[in-house]
């Protein structure tokens, strides 16, 4: 089984339509979270670090259950640009390595 | 542009062959990550240094690869006798800790590597 899981996709949604992406982390002993974008054949670049209570950063919403070991993003009034690979990635305090997803593709369509 | 760099970014090698490749992290950053990535996947993380210390190592990194960061700035990745399934994106990343935040780590363009 993989540290962290997601649903490869892809999600094929209109241009201003809310989309949400799941995440699940199997170590317990995983205390930080983040997700990155990464774009076709670029590097990853970071989106949001993910905190306990939640975070949001305009458009951007990011939560953390860590009873569930469950992580989300939820996008709203999405933009052709968001179209993009999204990572979701952990990291435990014992250690600084990121632990990747394979990633979720989403598609923004006219 | 302060950003993390790598060089080359692009390197066609043949089965056998040598190969080192360089990062330089974005100014006073002293964590250093090396990472590599094949189509389809996410990175997955090979070494990591602080300042000029390799404190950490995956077991993906097989004899054949050596990294250093002899000064505590840029760091080189080495891989020996390459094979095909060294073919990968190898991608840098530098962090430095900040208080009451996570360790947030910003990475480079990537040095693809194409094993022949």
């Amino acid at each position: 089984r993989k540290e962290v899981e997601q649903d490869p996709g892809p999600f094929n949604v209109p241009e201003g339509a809310t989309v949400a992406f799941n995440c699940t982390y199997s170590n317990s002993a995983s205390q930080s979270f983040f997700w990155y974008r990464q774009d076709c054949r670029k590097e990853p670049k970071l989106l949001m670090s993910v905190y306990s209570s939640g975070n949001e950063d305009g458009r951007f919403t990011a939560q953390l259950n860590r009873a569930s070991q469950y992580i989300s993003l939820l996008i709203r009034d999405s933009k052709l640009s968001d179209s993009a690979t999204y990572l979701c990635v952990g990291q435990m305090d014992s250690s600084y390595k990121l632990i990747f997803g394979s990633g979720t593709r989403l598609l923004v369509r006219p | 542009d302060t950003g993390v760099s790598q060089d080359p970014r692009h390197k066609i090698t043949k089965r056998g062959q040598n190969v080192t490749f360089r990062c330089d992290p974005i100014s006073e950053h002293n964590r250093l990550y090396w990472y590599r990535q094949t189509l389809g996947q996410g990175p997955e993380f090979l070494t990591y240094f602080q300042n000029e210390a390799q404190l950490e190592k995956s077991r993906l990194l097989s004899d054949r690869f050596s990294a250093e960061r002899p000064k505590g700035s840029f760091s080189t990745l080495e891989i020996q006798r390459t094979e095909q399934g060294d073919s990968a994106m190898y991608l840098c990343a530098s962090s430095t800790p900040t208080s009451g935040r996570q360790d947030e780590q910003y990475f480079g363009p990537g040095t693809r590597l194409t094993v022949t």
